[in-house]
């Protein structure tokens, strides 16, 4: 069974600070991993996607992650926060379509800025 | 961009009735997802549909939910007989592919109230 973890259920920053948010899954296949936003009575937009090709994946916003299959991390970087990231972030696993091809997120981690 | 759209964005309803949710995926998309947010708790995986058949489902996709494509758009959730616990944000999501890898796009949700 696959599964995700993210450690810290709120982290708070300074405008311009690094943003380092945690997230480290459990599959017992190649995972697919995704990073998804949500801001306050939105749906989950996508922030980036890691399907086994380079393990460093740059997405939208100026946001980063890194798979480390060594540490089975996959954590979401940003090197300087902005007012706008002030969001909730989820990471989630892929299952293969013969396991339904459905997301499995994290408990999702809150992050705040601060001017 | 294209997106997910769903309807309505609020729903409020005595507990026990049935109530149905909306959803028009993207166009192209051949995949189709329920997930469910539950205020304060992660987002739960509901089900997956492709082929006009339900292709995985989770524990709480129990008898009193069903899924349709009546039409070339839509995407129904219906709850015949609602509880109280019901009471969540529920999210409809497609894919053009269903290997795992493609990204699912959401819709904004809507946020179901029983009472």
């Amino acid at each position: 069974a696959q599964s995700v973890t993210q450690l810290g259920s709120h982290v708070s920053v300074s405008e311009g600070a690094l943003v380092l948010l945690r997230c480290n899954y459990s599959s017992s296949v190649p995972p697919y991993l995704f990073w998804y936003v949500q801001y306050p009575n939105q749906g989950l937009q996508l922030l980036l996607k890691y399907t086994s090709a380079a393990t460093l994946v740059k997405g939208i916003n100026g946001f980063e992650a890194e798979f480390k299959k060594s540490e089975t991390s996959f954590h979401l970087t940003k090197p300087s926060a902005h007012m706008s990231d002030a969001a909730e972030y989820f990471c989630a696993v892929s299952a293969s379509w013969d396991q339904g091809g459905k997301l499995i997120f994290g408990q999702g981690t809150e992050l705040s800025v601060k001017p | 961009e294209p997106e997910v759209t769903q309807t309505p964005s609020h729903q409020v309803t005595q507990m026990g009735q049935e109530v149905i949710l909306r959803c028009v995926p993207i166009s192209n998309h051949l995949y189709f997802y329920w997930y469910r947010q539950i205020l304060g708790q992660k987002v739960e995986f509901l089900v997956s549909f492709y082929n006009n058949e339900i292709s995985e489902k989770s524990e709480i996709f129990d008898d009193q939910f069903s899924v349709e494509r009546p039409d070339g758009s839509n995407f129904t959730l219906k709850i015949r007989s609602t509880k109280l616990e019901d009471s969540a944000m529920y999210f409809c999501a497609s894919s053009d592919g269903g290997s795992g890898n493609q990204p699912q796009h959401f819709g904004d949700g809507t946020r179901l109230s029983i009472l």
